[in-house]
């Protein structure tokens, strides 16, 4: 089944040692996304891609930051977690920049140590 | 900026119906999405206004007023598995989504 796959679904780090989270998609999609959701709250973007062009939020701090070698694969990486990045993290994507609906991986659960 | 609210809270009852409310300000938006997600679960798209009026899929349908700046989410025949919570989000003309608050809904039997 084509689907957003997110591993591992949970990531234990230590405070300052860098992490990086990892997507792959089956549905071609041209865009995704990344978003941080921290308990109870809503998901809020960190990043997006339509193909290869990157959009960075205004507000996503600088510790965070992305790569998207190819279509299929988009990583996120945090170069120095504090306890405050310890979230649920999701990726989804979408067919093309037009496109309302989006896909959501299952998540991958951060906790900072 | 753009910025959305929704209650925080909404219960009612196995095979009951619920209106789930979302007003927003915003500069520009293409449309708004609802999604749904249980708990330890991904949100999953349920509907999407890009025009005024009513949207219908099945049990759930979604209402937008642009002039109101004010959209909501119609769930009929509530069942047990319909508890989650429910999230608005809108894609504004600089093509980021921002997504509301979420309202926790809870199903009673």
């Amino acid at each position: 089944d084509a689907m957003v796959i997110q591993n591992p679904r949970y990531q234990v780090t230590q405070f300052g040692k860098p992490v990086t989270l990892s997507c792959s998609q089956t549905l071609n999609h041209n865009v995704m996304y990344w978003y941080q959701q921290k308990s109870s709250q809503a998901p809020k973007l960190l990043f997006h891609y339509y193909d290869k062009d990157f959009n960075n939020e205004a507000d996503t701090p600088d510790n965070f930051q992305s790569r998207r070698p190819n279509t299929s694969f988009c990583f996120l990486d945090i170069r120095s977690p504090g306890l405050g990045d310890a979230a649920m993290y999701l990726c989804a994507t979408s067919p093309s920049a037009g496109q309302e609906t989006q896909y959501f991986g299952p998540g991958t659960r951060l906790l900072v140590l | 900026g753009q910025s959305l609210e929704q209650p925080s809270e909404v219960t009612a009852v196995e095979g009951a119906i619920v209106q789930i409310n979302c007003t927003y300000q915003t500069s520009g938006f293409y449309g708004l999405s609802w999604y749904q997600q249980h708990d330890g679960g991904a949100p999953t798209f349920l509907s999407y206004n890009a025009l005024d009026g009513l949207e219908e899929t099945g049990r759930f349908s979604s209402f937008l007023s642009r002039s109101d700046s004010y959209g909501y989410l119609l769930l009929q025949e509530l069942q047990m598995k319909d508890s989650a919570s429910y999230f608005c989000a809108l894609r504004n003309y600089g093509q980021n989504f921002v997504f509301g608050p979420g309202t926790r809904l809870s199903v009673l039997p």
